[in-house]
């Protein structure tokens, strides 16, 4: 079984640029959450992506926006970077179990640098 | 406004003696947690949760108990290994409102000494 995905592993932006992200869930999970972690902080909820629709979403300007394709992979988009955009950014598939779990699992994640 | 906080930053444990982490939480529509185990360049790694409707669920080594009317879990491991060495967040979810994100705590940093 693949586990969560996401690519690229680090990069580097100049403020005011775009950046994509990507990340491709783990088999057999329809629902893909981002989420931002500052150095020193918690994960932060970015939004969540369910079957294509969004499904929920943290305090984030409109900048941040998302894409959840066919396959359950899902892209993150982040317009006009900021220098306080440099995180890193995790992405979490999931699905409900017939127990009533819903248990995230996270990828690696991708480390932005905004300079 | 923080929902969850894990008020220990830190937490330095002997090898074979038992590790307690603390989390306390303020919103009463959470009904689910959860802890996480997170290395250095890794993401975080699901370790164990409860539902509300319990008070304690039970992993191998992991234990985490639920005390809802003092808003408050703690996360045992029994008994510590080196290799348990990281930083524990403990998240939270409000499933019965329909909301599926976890709100995580800052994390506590476990050093288990041989």
């Amino acid at each position: 079984e693949t586990g969560v995905t996401q690519s690229p592993t680090h990069l580097i932006k100049t403020r005011g640029q775009q950046v994509t992200l990507r990340c491709s869930s783990q088999s057999g999970h329809n629902t893909v959450s981002w989420y931002q972690q500052a150095l020193g902080q918690g994960p932060q909820f970015i939004f969540q992506y369910y079957r294509e629709e969004e499904n929920g979403r943290g305090n984030f300007p409109p900048r941040f926006s998302g894409l959840q394709f066919p396959n359950y992979s899902s892209e993150l988009n982040v317009n006009a970077l900021e220098l306080d955009d440099s995180a890193l950014y995790l992405c979490a598939s999931s699905t409900w179990r017939t127990s009533g779990g819903y248990e995230q699992y996270f990828g690696p994640g991708t480390r932005l640098t905004v300079t | 406004d923080q929902q969850v906080k894990q008020n220990s930053p830190s937490l330095s444990v002997q090898e074979g003696r038992i590790s307690i982490l603390n989390c306390d939480y303020t919103n009463s529509m959470f009904d689910y947690f959860l802890w996480y185990k997170k290395y250095p360049a890794e993401g975080p790694t699901f370790l164990i949760s409860i539902s509300s409707i319990k008070d304690k669920n039970e992993d191998g080594r992991f234990t985490v108990f639920l005390n809802k009317s003092a808003k408050h879990l703690s996360l045992h491991i029994v008994p510590s290994q080196p290799g348990d060495s990281a930083v524990y967040f403990c998240a939270a979810s409000a499933r019965g409102a329909g909301s599926y994100q976890l709100t995580f705590g800052k994390g506590t940093k476990l050093s288990v000494i041989p």
